[in-house]
């Protein structure tokens, strides 16, 4: 079935970029999708990326998309301590409307 | 425009309760759905519905139902709560579409003793 890994774990300096990874098991998905939860919330998009797609930008956040080896990244540039939080990898599974998360990786950010 | 809620925020249950967690969204989406979340394993699919009067399996169904009745609601039913049903319950609904973003509520906190 399907299947979607994540690293538990990051920590990074205040400043530096922070790359979250993920992979993920089902060739025909569309859409990956990025989600991050703040302590307490819900989970909140980041961004997505088609399939088709080897790399979209939005302001500080790139999404690298290696459909060959189904691995897909997030990489945060100048990381903030506001970005601390769990980021979930997700794929699109059964038409759009089932999503597969990760585990979720959790992002330490200190001074 | 308040989103997705979720009632109540917290909940404690003994075995063999019942309980209905709400969900509403005044978006006039479509698509709901019902998840868990637990440590490390990330969020899994309970239910979904695809409309009023449409409700389906996702990857974690038994002990749970849903009912769909209105475009606006979709509540989580627990018939005989169970200590493996302790999670954090997320709804989450979406318009349609290929792309159509997810939104989450802010989730119900469950212990059952």
């Amino acid at each position: 079935g399907e299947d979607v890994e994540q690293s538990l774990f990051l920590s990074v300096r205040e400043g530096d970029s922070s790359v979250i990874n993920c992979t993920y098991t089902d060739s025909s998905s569309t859409y990956l999708y990025w989600y991050k939860q703040e302590p307490g919330a819900g989970l909140q998009l980041l961004t997505y990326i088609f399939s088709n797609m080897d790399m979209k930008q939005d302001q500080r956040l790139t999404v690298l998309l290696n459909k060959k080896d189904k691995h897909l990244s997030l990489r945060i540039a100048d990381t903030q301590t506001g970005d601390s939080a769990i980021y979930f990898c997700a794929e699109a599974s059964g038409g759009y409307n089932k999503l597969i998360f990760g585990a979720g990786t959790r992002l330490a950010v200190h001074p | 425009n308040a989103g997705v809620t979720q009632t109540p925020k917290f909940q404690v249950l003994k075995t063999g309760q019942s309980m209905t967690l709400q969900c509403a969204q005044d978006m006039n989406h479509e698509y709901m759905s019902w998840y868990r979340q637990d440590p490390g394993m990330g969020l899994r699919l309970i239910h979904y519905s695809v409309g009023a009067g449409i409700t389906d399996q996702g990857e974690v169904p038994n002990g749970y139902n849903v009912s769909r009745s209105t475009t606006e609601d979709f509540p989580l039913r627990l018939e005989l709560a169970a200590p493996s049903q302790t999670s954090v319950y997320f709804c989450a609904s979406k318009s349609g579409g290929v792309a159509d973003t997810q939104y989450f509520g802010p989730g119900t906190r469950l212990t059952v003793l």
